[in-house]
């Protein structure tokens, strides 16, 4: 079974500043990371997974994730915060394999100041 | 990349009635995923609907409640059977599709959603 735990539900940040959402997962078989973001009233658009080879893995709109494997984590980064990042994150897991089911943590809402 | 639309995008129904969303994929796929986000929570996988053949639900979802059609391979629907105000939530749909932030992989992709208010 795969469960994903995303600590806190708000971070808010001031444009330009580092952004960290932390991901950490747990899985009995080797697992497939993603990170979601969801825009006010959209639906879920990827901005990464990982899933074999490279563990620091580059997405869309600059954010970068790396999968550390001793530590359970797939942290999400942006260097620079912009205000249309603001939305709803979420980090999910997969087992290992095509077409199989996500697992969703609770999501964080990222919000960013001017 | 593929469009997924889903059929309302809002609704607002009385309890005790049913509501039947579609979701409609311009490109044929095997798999197709209902999902249930209810306020402030994540997504929970209700079923799995494959084409010819029966849904696949998660524990804590019923055939009764959320019955599932899937006629072919571009379009599904979920009805929502019998509501509460419980049943207040965000409805997604999702397929599997060829990869465009990842070469050459297959990703889940997500409707827009069907916002659903039971009053």
């Amino acid at each position: 079974a795969q469960s994903v735990t995303q600590l806190g539900s708000h971070v808010s940040v001031s444009e330009g500043a580092l952004v960290l959402l932390r991901c950490n997962y747990s899985s009995s078989v080797p697992p497939y990371l993603f990170w979601y973001v969801q825009y006010p009233n959209q639906g879920l658009q990827l901005l990464l997974k990982y899933t074999t080879g490279a563990t620091l893995v580059k997405g869309i709109n600059g954010f970068e994730a790396e999968f550390k494997k001793s530590e359970t984590s797939f942290h999400l980064t942006k260097p620079s915060a912009h205000m249309s990042d603001a939305a709803e994150y979420f980090c999910a897991v997969s087992p290992s394999g095509a077409n199989s089911k996500l697992t969703f943590g609770k999501g964080i809402t990222l919000s960013v100041r001017p | 990349s593929a469009v997924i639309s889903q059929k309302p995008s809002r609704d607002i129904c009385q309890r005790g009635t049913s509501l039947t969303i579609q979701c409609q994929v311009d490109s044929q796929v095997t798999m197709m995923f209902w999902y249930r986000q209810q306020p402030g929570q994540s997504l929970t996988l209700i079923a799995t609907a494959n084409q010819g053949s029966e849904a696949t639900y998660e524990s804590g979802f019923v055939i009764d409640k959320f019955p599932i059609s899937r006629p072919n391979l571009t379009f599904s629907t979920l009805t929502v059977s019998n509501m509460s105000p419980e049943d207040s939530s965000i409805y997604l749909c999702s397929v599997f599709l060829v990869g465009l932030a990842v070469r050459g992989s297959y990703e889940q992709y997500f409707g827009p959603g069907t916002r659903l208010t039971v009053t």
